[in-house]
């Protein structure tokens, strides 16, 4: 079935640092890929996506790019800030029975001034 | 603009007991989902839906039961509570036309 294999977490960094969280994936045609970015006492929201190979989707400064080469959707930034503090989340659906989103576990993420 | 709202936010229970979460959205979405956050394991479906009337299974359903009567409610259910049930539930509705889900703000429920 389809899953999404996230870099462990917690990271912590210093502000303007360079940020990048590993995501690959499994799954069956062409999945739709996603991050989700979590702030502290809140739901998921969505930060950026990626229908099709070679697509960058970009937000807020996060970029990523869907590569199906080597499977992956790493997400990065290329100067975080306190603000960016929170827990990212990789995700896919599938182009196939399309109905469900798989989350990968998540990544904490913690900037210090 | 409500978007998506969980009730309640919080709530303990004793080990046997039984409740419910609601979920309501505003938005017409026809897809609406219940997941549990757990620390290490992110999130994981428990029961989704397509449309009124409808529902499915999805990766950790046991001990959960739900009910869409209506379009803009998905109701979960847990008839007797495990402490093994202690989590995070988050709601998250989104249209048939679109693969972006929208979340509620979450419920955390402990079981003791």
């Amino acid at each position: 079935g389809d899953s999404v294999t996230q870099m462990e977490g917690p990271v912590t960094l210093s502000e303007e640092a360079f940020l990048t969280i590993n995501c690959t994936y499994t799954a069956t045609g062409y999945p739709s890929l996603f991050w989700y970015v979590q702030y502290p006492g809140e739901g998921l929201q969505l930060l950026l996506k990626a229908t099709k190979a070679d697509d960058k989707g970009s937000n807020k400064g996060f970029e990523a790019t869907y590569r199906k080469e080597t499977t992956s959707f790493h997400l990065e930034k290329g100067s975080v800030q306190v603000s960016d503090s929170a827990v990212y989340f990789c995700a896919l659906t599938s182009n196939f029975g399309n109905e469900k989103l798989t989350f990968g576990t998540g990544t904490r993420l913690t900037i210090i001034p | 603009n409500a978007g998506v709202t969980q009730t309640p936010k919080f709530r303990v229970l004793k080990t046997g007991q039984s409740m419910t979460l609601l979920c309501a959205q505003d938005m017409n979405h026809e897809y609406m989902y219940w997941y549990r956050q757990d620390p290490g394991m992110g999130l994981r479906l428990i029961h989704y839906s397509v449309g009124e009337g409808t529902t499915a299974k999805g990766e950790v359903p046991d001990g959960y039961n739900v009910s869409r009567l209506k379009k803009q409610n998905f109701l979960l259910g847990l008839e007797s509570a495990a402490p093994s049930q202690t989590s995070v539930y988050f709601c998250a509705s989104r249209t048939s036309g679109a693969n972006v889900l929208t979340f509620g703000a979450g419920s955390r429920l402990t079981v003791l």
